[in-house]
């Protein structure tokens, strides 16, 4: 079946600017959460939807950063004001629990984007 | 707080030879404890995974056991093979953060040599 899916790829923003990054997770996963993953790291939480319910947006690095599930499937994840330190691959994951500890994160390819 | 340590940024081993990748974690807590690989231009996927004390995660040839005595959670494999080159991560969930988010370490790159 389907995976994740994450677009666009890749997007190069100039500084200042705002981005919107998509994320469709497998169809009916119930949680949904996205991670940055700067160069040469692992992955970092960022915030966690159950169903269309933000239940934890501690990860976000500051109020540039804002993200929705309106109808508890497609999340998108805005960035405004754009700066460097942005720079990173937005990853977005599901599942299909709701917030255990043991089951699996599918994971999709990522969006990787560069502020220049 | 909770943390995951891996202490290799790469290991460079050659075809058939055994393999160790460290993984240490701190947490107050009971979590389950995880290693995810990840390919060039791909997410993470899930490799292997451990839910309680002594258990013990296996895959392809790979195996880590869930040690709480030591708070552990080494990767290992008898004999390597080049498709096995990726970046590994060990992840933990289930801690006073948050039983849902994972907590990564900083990956260790594998590279086979043929």
């Amino acid at each position: 079946g389907a995976g994740v899916s994450q677009s666009p790829r890749y997007k190069v923003a100039k500084r200042g600017q705002d981005v919107a990054l998509r994320c469709d997770p497998i169809s009916g996963h119930v949680s949904l959460f996205w991670y940055q993953q700067a160069l040469g790291q692992g992955p970092e939480f960022l915030t966690y939807f159950q169903n269309e319910a933000q239940l934890d947006k501690s990860g976000l690095p500051s109020d540039r950063f804002f993200a929705e599930r309106p109808e508890g499937s497609v999340s998108t994840l805005k960035i405004q004001r754009t700066q460097q330190e942005d720079s990173a691959v937005y990853l977005c994951a599901s599942s299909p629990t709701q917030g255990t500890a043991d089951y699996e994160q599918y994971f999709g390819p990522g969006t990787r984007l560069t502020v220049t | 707080g909770d943390s995951v340590v891996q202490t290799e940024g790469q290991v460079l081993p050659s075809e058939g030879d055994s393999l160790i990748v460290n993984c240490s974690y701190e947490t107050t807590q009971y979590p389950s404890l995880f290693w995810y690989v990840q390919y060039p231009g791909e997410g993470p996927q899930l490799h292997l995974k451990a839910m309680k004390a002594n258990d013990k995660g296996r895959n392809k040839g790979f195996e880590a056991m869930y040690r709480k005595e030591t708070t552990s959670f080494h990767l290992e494999k008898d004999s390597v093979q080049e498709s096995d080159s990726a970046v590994y991560f060990c992840a933990l969930s289930g801690t006073t953060s948050g039983t849902y988010k994972y907590i990564f370490g900083t990956g260790t790159r594998l590279k086979v040599l043929a």
